[in-house]
């Protein structure tokens, strides 16, 4: 149990277009999904949390206009990078706080982006 | 932002060794510290939650203990194979902020067991 999935595992793109990941929780309900970013030799940095049917509440330093976070269902959480730039080439991932397991988070295996 | 550190970087045994690695992280406004295990191209997989001074958890041949008071969790492999070769995280979860439930971690320690 306790699987969360992501998709796409890679992506390429070229600068100035948009990506969207998704986070889906694939047997368990997901009331709270956080977004991390990794860049290489780095740890895991929280982008945001979002909570099933309100706006996602962002960290100091990461623009909300430029990473959109929507959590439209109990399962499921978007994130769209638009415009993506070279500098936003790094590796992100979702986990996933299971409404009665509320001191565990599951992970999804993460998606590699690679802006051109 | 909290500073989570792990030590050593990386670390390469011979099958059958035992091992260990350190997570040390704030000592005020403790709520809980997670070990996780990431596997190449996997999901990273949690290994323990512990949430209490003096915590000691045991998963396998994988154990850890956790000290609040100092800052510090240490997590043991008794007699690694190879495939516990994987990259170990740790993460630090506190009381303070909206968020509750915002886990800040360290950079990990990789681990490489050779046959």
């Amino acid at each position: 149990g306790a699987v969360v999935s992501q998709h796409p595992s890679w992506v390429i793109c070229k600068s100035g277009t948009s990506v969207k990941i998704e986070c889906r929780s694939l047997d368990f309900q997901a009331t709270t999904m956080f977004w991390y970013r990794q860049f290489p030799k780095q740890s895991l940095m929280l982008m945001a949390t979002s909570n099933e049917g309100s706006k996602a509440t962002y960290e100091q330093g990461v623009e909300k206009d430029k990473f959109l976070i929507n959590h439209a269902s109990l399962t499921l959480s978007t994130l769209t990078v638009t415009s993506a730039h070279p500098e936003d080439s790094s590796f992100y991932i979702c986990s996933a706080r299971d409404r009665d397991a509320y001191n565990e988070q599951f992970f999804g295996p993460g998606t590699r982006l690679t802006v051109l | 932002i909290l500073n989570v550190e792990q030590s050593p970087q990386s670390l390469h045994v011979q099958e059958g060794d035992s091992t260990n690695f350190t997570c040390s992280f704030p000592s005020s406004n403790f709520y809980a510290l997670h070990w996780y295990r990431w596997e190449t191209a996997k999901s990273p997989e949690a290994l323990f939650v512990m949430t209490l001074n003096g915590d000691e958890k045991k998963k396998g041949r994988i154990s850890a203990t956790l000290n609040t008071k100092e800052g510090y969790s240490y997590l043991y492999i008794k007699g690694s194979q190879p495939e516990d070769s994987a990259t170990y995280l740790c993460a630090f979860k506190d009381r303070r902020g909206s968020t509750l439930g915002r886990l800040y971690f360290g950079r990990g320690t990789q681990l490489t067991v050779w046959p």
